[in-house]
């Protein structure tokens, strides 16, 4: 079975643009988890989603979003970027409680 | 909300040493993750367990529910085992949102 993949691996921005990153789960996972990995704060959850519904939403702001498709890929949304948002962004996917982990996508805003 | 120690935060070791790292959380769980954080990014999930112990090659985890306690050992250890390793809990009982610790950094010198 193909693992977790994540796209694309890396990014630049510039503040205050957008960003989309994609995550393709494991085929027949139906959850998907975000989280954000900074030197200073480490790993944080963004949100869970689960058959298109977010389940779960960690304490970010609203300029972060994300959803899901009805193929359980999911995208995650950043928009307005500040250079905090510099991190790697992995997702995770599951079909009970343990979690598989994509490559990341290493995010960098300048 | 969980709050997850680990330590050490930093630990060096020669290669074949017997390794010990710890992880306490505050809040009762269904079950503990342990992941591994190579350079460059990608996590692998170690072991998720609930009670007892588990082992899967040199790794072995145990955890103590009562008194809110993991360890994960590495016997034998190898340069190849120098990664992160970050142990995790749901933030709630039955909730599949994570806490992550801070981490240990393993550095094995041959």
């Amino acid at each position: 079975k193909a693992g977790v993949t994540q796209t694309p691996r890396y990014l630049i921005k510039t503040r205050g643009q957008q960003v989309t990153l994609s995550c393709s789960p494991i085929s027949g996972h139906r959850s998907v988890s975000w989280y954000q990995q900074t030197p200073g704060q480490g790993l944080q959850f963004l949100f869970e989603y689960f058959s298109e519904t977010q389940r779960n939403k960690g304490n970010f702001p609203g300029r972060f979003s994300g959803r899901q498709f009805s193929n359980s890929r999911s995208e995650m949304n950043v928009s307005t970027l500040e250079l905090g948002d510099s991190a790697l962004y992995l997702c995770a996917s599951s079909l009970g409680p343990e979690q598989y982990f994509g490559p990341g996508t290493r995010l960098t805003v300048t | 909300k969980n709050e997850v120690e680990q330590s050490p935060q930093n630990l060096t070791a020669q290669e074949g040493e017997f390794i010990t790292i710890n992880c306490s959380y505050s809040v009762g769980i269904s079950a503990l993750h342990w992941l591994q954080q190579h350079p460059g990014g990608g996590i692998v999930s170690l072991f998720m367990l609930s009670s007892g112990k588990k082992k899967h090659g040199r790794l072995i985890a145990t955890i103590n529910i009562q008194e809110k306690h993991s360890s994960l050992h590495i016997t034998a250890s190898h340069p190849r085992d120098s990664a992160v390793y970050i142990c995790a809990v749901p933030s709630n009982f039955g909730n599949e949102k994570l806490t992550f610790g801070t981490g240990t950094r393993l550095t094995i010198i041959p």
